[in-house]
This record gives C-alpha cells, structure tokens and sequence, in this order.
C-alpha cells in the first residue's frame, strides 16, 4: 500500500522568512505532483515532479524531487502573506501503462503572519 | 490549459434522496476520471476510478451501489450519491489527467440534511 507523509502538517511562520516543506512515500511511483488549497476551494497544481533530481520554480516556491530517498520538498523563499494555504503533496502509483489515482499526503496548514 | 468543470458547486439535500454531480472535460477527452471525497480539514480519498465506456473501479471500502459513477461518454463523467445520508456531507472533486499533470474540477460541497 502506497503511503504518502507530509511534514509539518501545521507551520505558523513570519514573512520573509524561508521554510521547506516534506513530503516521504514509501514505494516506488512515476510521478509526484504539489498542490494549493485554498479554503472551501478545489485543489490548484503547482508542480508536476516526473523524475529523479527534478526541481522546479515559480515564484517563491521551488519543489524538488529525489526519488531514490523517496522525498520531495517544496521550498518557501521570503515568505509572504498571499502564500497562506494548504499544500498537499501527492503520488501516482507505479503500475506501468494508463492513470493512477493519486495517494495525498494528508496537508500542510500553512499560516504567514504579517 | 486544459479544465475539467465540475457542477454543482454546492448543493443541499435531504436525507434519503440523491444527489448527481457532473464532471466535464473541455477541450479534451478524459478516457479516465478520478472521483475524491475530503472531509472538512482532511485530505483527498481517492473513492473510484472511471473509465470511459466500462465499469468505474472502487477503492476499499467505498460502496459501489451507493456512489455510482457513470462515463458514458469521453467528456462526461458523473457521479451520483444515492440514498444520501448526512455522513455523506462532503467536498467531491473530480480529477482528469490533462497533460503530464493532473486537472481538477471545482468540487461540489454535498450537505445532507
């Protein structure tokens, strides 16, 4: 059974300062994708990770990928309010040919204070 | 990019009666689309697997006869709750692979009075 950890799961932070986000799975997969929730909203994408040493930046966030120690971590630079959200990380499984669902971490709340 | 829009985005009903909510590929076909549920401060479940033309695949322990899920076409995927219970309140989003990534509907906030 694929099981994905994601750690904190809450982080109160100050703007401006710099934070990383975990996120372990525990088998093999393909793919690993990072997302935004905003309250009572649907989920908005924010990278795709699709191999081994894969990073990727937009903006003030940059994610990463090592797929040998089966860990991602979403990097937060300079922090600012506007990024107040939940961030879930997610897995595909590997079973070789057509879509998976995805397996979710279970979130990180993330709170930047003024 | 490629959207999935989802409908409705709320809706209220009462116990006993269902409930259908539609998801629509635009400007793509979806052979497959993915139904989530998410309990207020909770993360995603993945419920089923919908595949365009054949029977929809369930996780462990979601009931197939009460959330059944119809793909009748390759731009239409729906779900419907039946007999719905207030344990049943819930956000559902649906989910189609657009590109390398994943597109996801707008949810639908179920209350089951």
């Amino acid at each position: 059974e694929l099981k994905v950890e994601q750690n904190p799961l809450f982080l109160s932070m100050q703007e401006g300062k710099n934070y990383t986000i975990y996120c372990n799975y525990s088998t093999t997969s393909d793919r690993l994708y990072w997302y935004r929730q905003d309250p009572g909203k649907s989920l908005e994408s924010l990278f795709v990770l699709l191999s081994n040493g894969a990073v990727k930046q937009e903006g003030r966030l940059m994610a990463s990928l090592d797929t040998k120690a089966r860990l991602s971590t979403l990097h937060i630079t300079a922090a600012v309010h506007d990024l107040s959200a939940t961030y879930f990380c997610a897995v595909e499984k590997s079973r070789g040919g057509g879509a998976d669902g995805l397996t979710f971490g279970k979130g990180t709340h993330l709170i930047i204070q003024p | 990019g490629a959207v999935v829009s989802q409908h409705p985005s709320r809706v209220i009903c009462k116990s006993g009666t269902s409930v259908k909510i539609e998801c629509r590929s635009l400007d793509f076909q979806a052979t497959t689309m993915f139904w989530y549920r998410q309990f207020p401060k909770q993360s995603l479940m993945l419920m089923a697997t919908s595949n365009e033309g054949s029977k929809a695949t369930y996780e462990q322990g979601v009931e197939k006869d009460k959330f059944l899920i119809n793909h009748a076409s390759l731009t239409l995927s729906t779900l419907t709750v039946t007999s719905a219970h207030p344990e049943d309140s819930s956000f559902y989003i649906c989910s189609a692979r657009g590109g390398p990534g994943r597109v996801f509907g707008q949810g639908t906030r179920l209350t089951v009075v």
